[in-house]
């Protein structure tokens, strides 16, 4: 079955640099997927969706690559600030069966 | 407003008492779901549901048992249970249930059992 691979230990960066988180899956490519924020006691928040067909996509500070042939997404944070700091959640379709399964997330300190 | 509210946020019980998470979302989407938040953060789905109709059951204890009254509601029935069951639960929502729809999280219920 498909499977997420995040670096789950803490990733820390200063502020101002850019953070680069990476998602792996081991099966089959996805149609999308997604990246989330969750910080302490919340909910994720969705931030960003990536077609399987899309290289990039940015919105803002952020951007997100998308390798099919790698199985990889590229999660980036440009001019990082100490309110970036937060777990981020990868996301994707078990088996394009509309089942979004997560990643067990980063965790990201922005250093001031 | 908030999009998705679930009560109770903190729920403290005992092993082999009976409990329940309510779920209530104001986005007019037609799909909500449970997911499981264990110790190690690892967000699992339990349950979706599309316009009151079970559509996804991920092998989870039928001691768990949810129920949607209508679209905006789905609430999660806990029997008898387990400390294997504490973690945060999390209601969600999406418009259709597709895939490539983002998900609306509710804030959480940290079940405790003691």
């Amino acid at each position: 079955s498909q499977k997420i691979e995040q670096n789950s230990e803490a990733l820390n960066i200063q502020e101002g640099k850019t953070a680069t988180l990476t998602c792996n899956y081991t099966n089959y490519s996805p149609a999308y997927l997604q990246w989330y924020r969750q910080d302490p006691g919340r909910g994720p928040v969705f931030l960003l969706l990536i077609r399987e067909n899309e290289k990039e996509k940015r919105k803002e500070r952020l951007k997100v690559t998308f390798d099919t042939t790698l199985k990889q997404s590229l999660f980036h944070i440009t001019a990082s600030q100490p309110a970036d700091s937060a777990t981020y959640l990868c996301a994707l379709e078990m088996n394009r069966d509309d089942k979004i399964i997560f990643g067990k997330g980063t965790r990201l300190h922005i250093l001031p | 407003d908030t999009a998705v509210s679930q009560t109770p946020k903190y729920l403290v019980t005992q092993m082999g008492n009976d409990k329940s998470i309510k779920c209530e979302q104001n986005l007019g989407h037609d799909t909500m779901y449970w997911y499981k938040q264990d110790s190690k953060k690892f967000l699992k789905i339990m349950f979706s549901y599309n316009n009151k109709e079970l559509i996804i059951n991920e092998t989870v204890p039928n001691r768990f048992s949810p129920k949607s009254p209508d679209k905006a509601h789905l609430n999660l029935h806990i029997n008898s249970l387990e400390l294997g069951d504490s973690a945060v639960y999390f209601c969600a929502s999406s418009p259709t249930g597709r895939g490539q729809e983002k998900l609306f999280f509710g804030s959480g219920t940290q079940l405790s059992v003691l």
